[in-house]
């Protein structure tokens, strides 16, 4: 059983620019969400995506936008980076959108923006 | 609103025991959790806690809740060097989404 993998795991970017970050879910699980962790803080909630479809959305704006594949994998996208969307962007999946099925996560995505 | 607090660090001499304290405000939360993160790597999921429980013992880690205060604490016994790391407390909303605190350093001395 493999876990959550994400890539890249350290990205780049100037401000301006776009980039996709990739979430392959743990084997069975068909929930992935999303999370930012800035530099000394804790994880905030970006998004869910259950079954291929956005399931609750945190406080982020419109040009963090997602996507979930038939075979559950996800990707983040961000448009117009700004120096403070440098983070550590963090996916976690589950069995199901329901507490407590049990959130397993990634190691995550270092993205710096220059 | 939803809001979970937590002190920055803790310091502690190895062998002794480490309690890190959480204070939660959404009292709809079902399940509380505890999360350690070691520099440059995720979050990996230490205990949780269904709030209808007061206390749960894992080993060396003992869950305490205390839902009429919405407080939450972590009890780590025998700590070691390898236990040095942020530890974050997480509240579940209905909706599935994990809110965490800010963290808790812990640094374990020889």
């Amino acid at each position: 059983e493999t876990g959550v993998t994400q890539s890249p795991t350290h990205l780049i970017k100037t401000r301006g620019q776009q980039v996709t970050l990739r979430c392959s879910s743990q084997s069975g699980h068909n929930t992935v969400s999303w999370y930012q962790q800035a530099l000394g803080q804790g994880p905030q909630f970006i998004f869910q995506y259950y079954r291929e479809e956005e399931n609750g959305r945190g406080n982020f704006p419109p040009r963090f936008s997602g996507l979930q594949f038939p075979n559950y994998s996800s990707e983040l996208n961000v448009n117009a980076l700004e120096l403070d969307d440098s983070a550590l962007y963090l996916c976690a999946s589950s069995l199901g959108p329901a507490e407590n099925y049990g959130y397993t996560f990634g190691s995550g995505t270092r993205l710096t923006v220059v | 609103g939803e809001d979970v607090e937590q002190s920055l660090f803790l310091s502690v001499r190895e062998g002794d025991s480490s309690v890190i304290n959480c204070t939660y405000t959404d009292s709809s939360s079902t399940y509380l959790y505890w999360y350690k993160q070691e520099p440059g790597a995720g979050l990996q999921l230490l205990t949780y806690i269904f709030s209808n429980m007061d206390m749960k013992q894992d080993q060396r880690l003992t869950v305490l809740l205390n839902k009429k205060d919405k407080h939450l604490s972590l009890r780590i016994a025998d700590t070691q060097t390898g236990d040095s790391a942020i530890y974050f407390c997480a509240e579940e909303n209905q909706g599935g989404k994990l809110i965490f605190g800010q963290g808790t350093e812990l640094s374990v001395k020889p």
